[in-house]
């Protein structure tokens, strides 16, 4: 089955960019979604099919897909941006599955 | 405003069953594909089955395929999932999730109820 694979944690300061990326093969033919979960919150949409951003998330959230690398980048990263992160395909050849990577914890320094 | 909220968590002994429910409202339940996501204490997120608008299709994970079984009622915009003999690896919070329309995201999601597995 289909594995997606992300760094586990990340340090960043403010104002500086973070970058988060999510390995996958061949990962550019499939669209890429990513969520953000703060603690003891639900997950929220992000970024939709690889750089699309749903209403009401700031623009400082972006994505491209690329390769077998997929990434969400964070410019002017703030205290509030401070959460795990997950990227995500759909897998059609396996049960229509979705499938996540297993997190990255983004910490605001 | 879109509202997924879960309900029906609980404890339950290893070989139990629980069923976990999940009401809709501000959109046109009716036409949208739904899932459950499950989330293990401090790990990451696992999708469990999704079931298409009209019920025709559903699909699970290898992991509660068997023992879970997800329907809905677009009467009463809820969506449901059965879960049987249950495990201690299923312990977890389970979220209902929308799927975008025409998309593979999922788009909203509920705050999730908790179900506990453990003797």
């Amino acid at each position: 089955s289909y594995v997606l694979t992300q760094p586990p944690s990340l340090s960043v300061a403010p104002g500086q960019t973070a970058t988060i990326t999510c390995e996958g093969h061949n990962i550019a033919s499939k669209a890429v979604h990513w969520y953000q979960q703060k603690p003891g919150q639900a997950p929220v949409l992000v970024v939709y099919d690889d750089r699309a951003r749903p209403s009401g998330i700031p623009d400082r959230f972006s994505g491209s897909n690329s390769g077998n690398t997929a990434t969400l980048t964070i410019t002017r990263v703030e205290a509030g941006d401070e959460a795990d992160f997950y990227c995500q395909v759909w897998d059609p050849s396996h049960d229509h599955r979705r499938v996540f990577g297993g997190g990255t914890t983004l910490t605001v320094l | 405003e879109v509202q997924l909220v879960e309900s029906g968590g609980g404890l339950v002994k290893p070989g139990g069953s629980l069923k976990i429910s999940c009401a809709a409202s501000g959109f046109t339940f009716s036409m949208y594909k739904m899932n459950w996501v499950r989330q293990t204490p401090g790990k990451g997120l696992e999708w469990v089955s999704s079931i298409s608008s009209k019920s025709s299709h559903i699909f699970y994970a290898d992991s509660v395929r068997g023992r879970f079984t997800i329907s809905r009622d677009n009467a009463q915009n809820s969506l449901h999932l059965q879960m049987n003999n249950l495990t201690v690896a299923d312990t977890a919070v389970y979220y209902c999730a929308r799927d975008s329309l025409g998309g593979s995201s999922l788009d909203y999601w509920g705050q999730g109820t908790r179900a506990t597995v453990s003797s």
